[in-house]
């Protein structure tokens, strides 16, 4: 069965400081590959997608990500972080028909001033 | 007005009441989803549906019912709350056409707690 991993349920950085969120999948194929992110009292919001091609994908916000398929990884980065930023993201995964997303568990970012 | 509307938005209901969480979407979209949060899990699937005849169960999907009452409504209903069905939902909706090309649109979430 599919599933997704983000092995960092919390994470703290200074503003102007880069980010890097680490996300490993586990599926038989090269799934879709989602990033979202949740703002407090908010619903998910889609952050950036991958399916196919440039392994490297531009997101909203000035996030972006990186399929590397060899470490079954989607990591999402973002050169400075704003304290805007400070949410909690989530990785996910589905098939191409797109009827069983699953998500990880989510890290939460915190943002020091 | 939000593209997916989810009511209401918390509620406290006690042990054994049935209760309903709604959800409308003005997207169009075909596909919607009911999700559950829970901290430290992460979102799991409960129910989805492609059209209006078409239901299915997903990840978690025991004690939980829905009704897909239109292409923009789907309800999702706690037949008889218990304390451990406590938790954040989301209903969310997606494109039939994409083939997850467009990923999902979330409502803010209903906070339920059951007591």
């Amino acid at each position: 069965a599919q599933s997704v991993t983000q092995p960092d349920i919390h994470i703290t950085v200074s503003e102007g400081a880069s980010l890097e969120l680490r996300c490993n999948y586990s599926y038989g194929a090269t799934p879709y590959l989602f990033w979202y992110v949740q703002s407090p009292g908010q619903g998910l919001q889609l952050l950036l997608k991958y399916f196919s091609g440039d392994t490297l994908v531009q997101g909203i916000k000035g996030f972006e990500a990186e399929f590397k398929r060899s470490q079954s990884s989607f990591n999402l980065r973002k050169p400075s972080v704003h304290w805007s930023d400070a949410a909690e993201y989530f990785c996910a995964v589905a098939p191409y028909n797109n009827n069983d997303m699953r998500f990880g568990a989510g890290t939460r970012l915190t943002v020091k001033p | 007005d939000a593209d997916v509307t989810q009511t209401p938005r918390n509620r406290i209901t006690k042990t054994g009441k049935r209760i309903m969480l709604e959800c409308s979407q003005t997207k169009g979209h075909d596909r919607m989803y009911w999700y559950r949060q829970d901290p430290g899990l992460g979102l799991r699937l409960i129910y989805y549906s492609f059209d209006v005849k078409d239901i299915n169960k997903g990840e978690i999907s025991d004690g939980y019912s829905v009704s897909r009452q239109a292409q923009a409504k789907f309800s999702l209903s706690l037949e008889s709350a218990i304390p451990n069905q406590t938790a954040l939902y989301f209903c969310a909706t997606s494109d039939q056409g994409g083939q997850g090309a467009y990923g999902y649109t979330f409502g803010s979430g209903t906070r339920l707690t059951v007591v």
